[in-house]
């Protein structure tokens, strides 16, 4: 992998349900993984920076865990809430810079 | 809480026109960037910016864009002379730390007639 890869690009949840969405990154050379929370008109909002393999970090119903390895990493939701609805971007961090990848949209309908 | 903040919110100017985006990245920040998304692609990293020099700047960052962090709260893009592919939302942010986090201000749309 020589970019960095979310999937799927978007998913529907019923409010109540809980998801989870994928990021995939280059594996050599890694820093650190970071993860946002892009509402539209908003500035993305710094979710979990994630560096150690095994990693595993929660903020309320929102968890994310990291596998170096292998170089993927995992954003779970639990419990879907209209108000996640929003785009959700992971970056790998470089030596200074952050690589985007394109998002996952979520859409909570109640 | 601090934030980052940006002005304009929206720009439109002409082919060839110069064009100055502000940023005010928080207060105790010593490093700086500017990324971009053009409309349907991943945000994409511009420049950083730190000790008042360029540390780090992708291919897209070429003669026509400059930075500036002209006194010690201000940090500003400039495009010399845009181009119709310059039409993007662009995005500054500030960190603390070299491998800390990367706040980001709420982005300048350009578009570029």
């Amino acid at each position: 992998i020589l970019n960095v890869e979310q999937s799927p690009q978007s998913l529907h949840v019923q409010e109540g349900d809980s998801t989870n969405f994928t990021c995939s990154f280059p594996s050599s050379n890694f820093y650190a993984l970071h993860w946002y929370r892009w509402e539209t008109a908003k500035s993305p909002e710094a979710l979990f920076v994630m560096t150690l393999n095994g990693d595993e970090k929660k903020k309320g119903r929102i968890s994310a865990t990291l596998n170096t390895k292998e170089g993927y990493s995992y954003l779970y939701i639990k419990g879907s809430q209209p108000e996640d609805s929003a785009t959700y971007l992971c970056a790998e961090k470089g030596w200074g810079k952050l690589q985007f990848g394109a998002g996952t949209q979520v859409v909570v309908t109640p | 809480e601090p934030e980052v903040t940006q002005t304009p919110s929206h720009q439109v100017t002409q082919m060839g026109q110069e064009v100055i985006l502000r940023c005010v990245p928080i207060s105790n920040h010593l490093y700086f960037y500017w990324y971009r998304q053009i409309l349907g692609q991943k945000v994409e990293f511009l420049v950083s910016f730190y000790n008042n020099e360029i540390s780090e700047k992708s291919e897209i960052f070429d003669d026509q864009f400059s930075v500036e962090r002209p006194d010690g709260s201000n940090f500003t893009l400039k495009i010399r002379s845009t181009k119709l592919e310059d039409s993007a939302m662009y995005f500054c942010a500030s960190s603390g730390g070299l491998q800390e986090t990367q706040y980001f201000g709420p982005g300048t749309r350009l578009l570029v007639l």
